[in-house]
């Protein structure tokens, strides 16, 4: 079964530092999508990254990159320049190439401190 | 329109009340689903309905009936529902890649 975990229920850091969230999971499956969602108190779900397992090279997205390792099944996500806009909570996710049921962690809430 | 629209926004009911929360997408995703989440929480799938199918129900108790109408639409019929339900809903669509787009939920209380 897959599984997906956060092992940082909440984190801090001060505006325009940086900070890495990290993220484990555990699959026997070879052909996968791993993606970084935040959930501001606005409540909507939204995606900030993906990266495909395939892909030896790490997804980034302007402040937001991420940390894949394959063989150790970790993908941190880092953000630089952190920003009050990026207060929220993140979740980490997981899905089989081919499949429907999108595996969540349990979350990290961030704070952006001024 | 990348948007995945859920209306109402909040939702106050009684255990015996009967509600419908709705869900619209005019990305022409094929497949639309249901979570639940749960107060500092991750979401939680319910339902997946692919191509207007249904094609995931987890182990969801009845008085949660889910019906996708056409491609654009998803439903989440409620009846008959207890105090634990009270949640947010939402509801996400996909099409061709694994990354879901999700609504904004509705946050239900059942008093």
């Amino acid at each position: 079964a897959q599984t997906v975990t956060q092992s940082q229920p909440e984190m801090s850091v001060q505006e325009a530092e940086t900070v890495t969230l990290s993220c484990t999971y555990d699959t026997s499956e070879s052909n996968y999508y791993l993606f970084w969602y935040k959930q501001p108190p606005s409540r909507q779900m939204i995606l900030v990254i993906r990266q495909e397992a395939y892909k030896q090279q790490n997804a980034t997205e302007n402040r937001f990159s991420v940390n894949f390792q394959k063989a150790a099944k970790s993908f941190s996500l880092k953000i630089s320049d952190s920003q009050l806009g990026d207060t929220a909570m993140y979740f980490c996710a997981f899905i089989e190439t081919g499949a429907n049921n999108l595996f969540f962690g349990t979350g990290t809430r961030l704070t952006v401190i001024p | 329109d990348t948007e995945v629209t859920q209306t109402p926004k909040h939702l106050v009911m009684g255990m015996t009340n009967k509600k419908s929360l709705k869900c619209e997408q005019h990305m022409g995703h094929r497949a639309m689903y249901w979570y639940k989440q749960k107060a500092k929480k991750p979401p939680e799938l319910m339902f997946v309905y692919s191509y207007e199918k249904l094609s995931i129900n987890e182990s969801v108790p009845s008085r949660f009936s889910p019906e996708c109408p056409n491609s654009s639409l998803l439903n989440l019929h409620l009846h008959a529902l207890q105090p634990e339900d009270s949640a947010l809903y939402l509801c996400a669509s996909s099409h061709g890649h694994p990354q879901a787009f999700f609504g904004q939920g509705t946050r239900l209380t059942v008093v």
